[in-house]
């Protein structure tokens, strides 16, 4: 089986300011881990994905993940939020043998002026 | 440059209707899903498919069936809608992995929000 736990569900943080979201999984196989956006009323766009190459993935707009296998993260982060990051962010799992991608609860960010 | 389309951005239906929501991509992809959107419960599937005539439920099938007759479609049908499930419902496909030797992301539809009164 195969889940998905994001940390927080809001983040708050002032504009400049750094960016985390975390993200942990359960999986006894290889993953490949996503990271998608959606902004209200709006459908989900993929911000970055991993899939087995460099641990350290760069996506959109400036965020990045890191996977750590021993620790079963892929947070998300970003040196300085922007007021057009607010936002729902969901983490996406897909494992080796299945074809379905499995949502986290998303993480609401909130970037203060 | 990638789509999937849904046949409705809006939809307002009385409780007991057959309700029909379609679902169409134009890449060529095997796989093709159906999730359920609530605030707070992130997306929880309701069905996919990973061939044509071929579908598996998922995590909340109660209520709901599905029809994948051609490659590029894939219907999702309340049978008889009720107001729980009042929801977002959203589409999306990926192609099989064995073709490109790993997981690609899924690619979404832009929702349809339903309001069962």
């Amino acid at each position: 089986a195969q889940s998905v736990t994001q940390l927080d569900s809001h983040v708050s943080v002032s504009e400049g300011t750094p960016v985390l979201l975390r993200c942990n999984y359960s999986s006894s196989y290889s993953p490949s881990l996503f990271w998608y956006v959606q902004h209200p009323n709006k459908g989900l766009q993929l911000l970055l994905k991993y899939t087995s190459a460099a641990t350290l993935v760069k996506g959109i707009n400036g965020f990045e993940a890191e996977f750590k296998k021993s620790e079963t993260s892929f947070h998300l982060t970003k040196p300085s939020a922007h007021m057009s990051d607010a936002a729902e962010y969901f983490c996406v799992v897909t494992l080796g043998g299945s074809y379905i991608p499995t949502f986290g609860r998303g993480t609401s960010l909130i970037v203060h002026p | 440059d990638v789509k999937v389309t849904q046949s409705s951005r809006y939809l307002v239906k009385r409780t007991g209707e057959k309700v029909f929501l379609e679902c169409v991509q134009d890449m060529d992809h095997e796989n093709m899903f159906w999730y359920r959107q609530d605030p707070g419960l992130g997306l929880r599937l309701i069905y996919f498919s990973y061939d044509v005539k071929m579908k598996e439920k998922g995590d909340i099938p109660e209520g709901y069936s599905v029809s994948r007759e051609k490659k590029e479609r894939f219907s999702l049908i309340l049978e008889s809608a009720s107001t729980n499930q009042t929801s977002m419902y959203l589409c999306a496909s990926s192609p099989r992995p064995e073709k490109l030797g790993f997981h690609t992301e899924a690619f979404f539809g832009q929702g349809t929000r339903l309001t069962v009164v």
